[in-house]
């Protein structure tokens, strides 16, 4: 079974640029999580979406946004690039709601986004 | 909101012997404890996870144990191979408020030595 992944791999951007960042769940899984990974401030929690909707948001600014497609699929867009948004994005899934007892996610490999 | 510390930042260990990290928490109302393994280069890998309902879980030589009370839990690696080298996350989520996201520790950065 296919876990989560990512793409691109690696993007490279310039100040005030946008950025989109897609991620893939495990098959059957319909929520998608997306986390941020900067050098030395551990994994922040950006976004979760379930069913095509948002359901929670993290500490971020606005212009840090995304969407859920109907396939469960997930896109995070980033505009207005900062030098301080380079870090590493990572996606996770996990099972509907109402399928888990938990919140076991599981992650992507992750997209390397740096800002110069 | 949330807050999970976690302890100690880096530890190494000889090769063979125990390795435990620690996690303390803030919300009473968390429920769920995942540890994650990241390795360089790649993304976070569920290696155990705990409920608040249990008090602890084994797998192999990794275990977890949960105090409720004291808001702490712990990762106990057991006959350290040099494969466990390693970032390792400790996490808290309170599942099933609306509120289904992870709160990550800092990270331990573990280091086993041959």
């Amino acid at each position: 079974e296919a876990g989560v992944t990512q793409s691109p791999t690696h993007l490279i951007k310039t100040r005030g640029q946008q950025a989109t960042l897609r991620c893939s769940p495990i098959s059957g899984h319909t929520s998608v999580y997306w986390y941020q990974q900067a050098l030395g401030l551990g994994l922040q929690f950006l976004l979760w979406y379930d069913e095509g909707e948002e359901r929670n948001r993290g500490n971020f600014p606005p212009r840090f946004s995304g969407r859920q497609f109907p396939n469960y699929s997930s896109e995070l867009n980033v505009n207005a690039l900062e030098l301080e948004d380079s870090a590493l994005y990572l996606c996770a899934s996990s099972l509907a709601l109402e399928a888990s007892s938990t919140d076991t996610q599981y992650f992507g490999p992750g997209t390397r986004l740096t800002v110069l | 909101g949330e807050n999970v510390e976690q302890h100690p930042s880096t530890l190494s260990v000889q090769e063979g012997d125990s390795a435990v990290i620690k996690c303390t928490y803030s919300d009473s109302a968390s429920n769920y404890f995942p540890w994650y393994k990241q390795e360089l280069g790649k993304g976070p890998q569920l290696i155990i996870d705990i409920r608040s309902n249990v008090g602890e879980k084994k797998d192999q030589r990794i275990a977890v144990t949960l105090n409720k009370t004291a808001k702490h839990f712990s990762l106990h690696i057991t006959e350290t191979q040099p494969e466990d080298s390693a970032v390792y996350f400790c996490a808290a989520s309170s599942w099933g408020f609306g509120n289904e996201k992870l709160t990550f520790g800092t990270g331990t950065r573990l280091t086993i030595i041959p």
